[in-house]
């Protein structure tokens, strides 16, 4: 797991409410990931960070924010939750050196009621 | 728009058979990853292939890539039980964006 934890490992919660996902890393990886995972889908990027304040959008960004203060946190939020964010959600890292292989975070299982 | 498909998308196969998974994705990019994912864990690395006619080999399971037909094949050569998981493939975007795409996954289940 490279040291890539998340916080909560699981969380229900009902439309309409803010909800943030935190992924934590202690292996200095400069590229944080977060990926949904849906039946179906496979893994789909919402949103990634190349360093401290730089993030970019993925495929499926809307409805989500995050925000990376330090190099160890990423940060996702969901500002207003809605039943189809309910899923799987993976934070991921990699240093970006030659391989740039991902490590994965155990996951996050999110159900909007 | 990349897209990355994976081919079959469910596979069930006896021990001691080989098998083939196949990742066909749509950009120029040289760089693919194979992943595992046990039932409710996470994903783990299994091969990185940096460049066309790349191989790599882990026990029963060999990967390749192909750059110009834009195909990687995961080769199972005597499967075991032990295998069954969901294999992803995942490409770059583009070369030096960090942006990766997942093939949607071929689920993997070997019978004794």
């Amino acid at each position: 797991d490279a040291g890539i934890t998340q916080s909560p490992r699981h969380k229900v919660t009902e439309t309409g409410t803010p909800v943030t996902l935190r992924c934590h890393q202690t292996e200095n990886h400069r590229y944080m990931y977060w990926y949904r995972q849906d039946p179906g889908h496979g893994l789909r990027l919402i949103h990634y960070s190349y360093g401290v304040k730089d993030t970019d959008k993925g495929e499926v960004s809307d409805g989500y924010s995050v925000s990376r203060s330090k190099t160890e946190d990423f940060l996702l939020t969901l500002e207003s939750a809605t039943s189809s964010q309910t899923s799987v959600y993976f934070c991921a890292a990699t240093q970006g050196a030659l391989y740039n292989e991902q490590f994965f975070g155990p996951g996050t299982r999110l159900t909007v009621l | 728009e990349l897209k990355v498909e994976q081919n079959p998308l469910f596979l069930s196969m006896q021990e001691g058979k080989n098998y083939t998974i196949y990742c066909n994705y749509s950009t120029t990019s040289d760089r693919l990853y194979w992943y595992r994912q046990d039932p409710g864990k996470s994903l783990e690395s299994l091969f990185v292939l940096l460049s066309n006619g790349a191989v790599k080999q882990e026990g029963r399971l060999m990967a390749s890539l192909d750059t110009k037909a834009r195909l990687s094949t995961l080769h199972i050569t005597a499967a075991v039980h032990d295998l069954s998981a969901t294999y992803f493939c995942a490409v770059e975007l583009a070369s030096g964006t960090y942006k990766y795409i997942f093939g949607t996954g071929t689920r993997l289940k070997v019978l004794a």
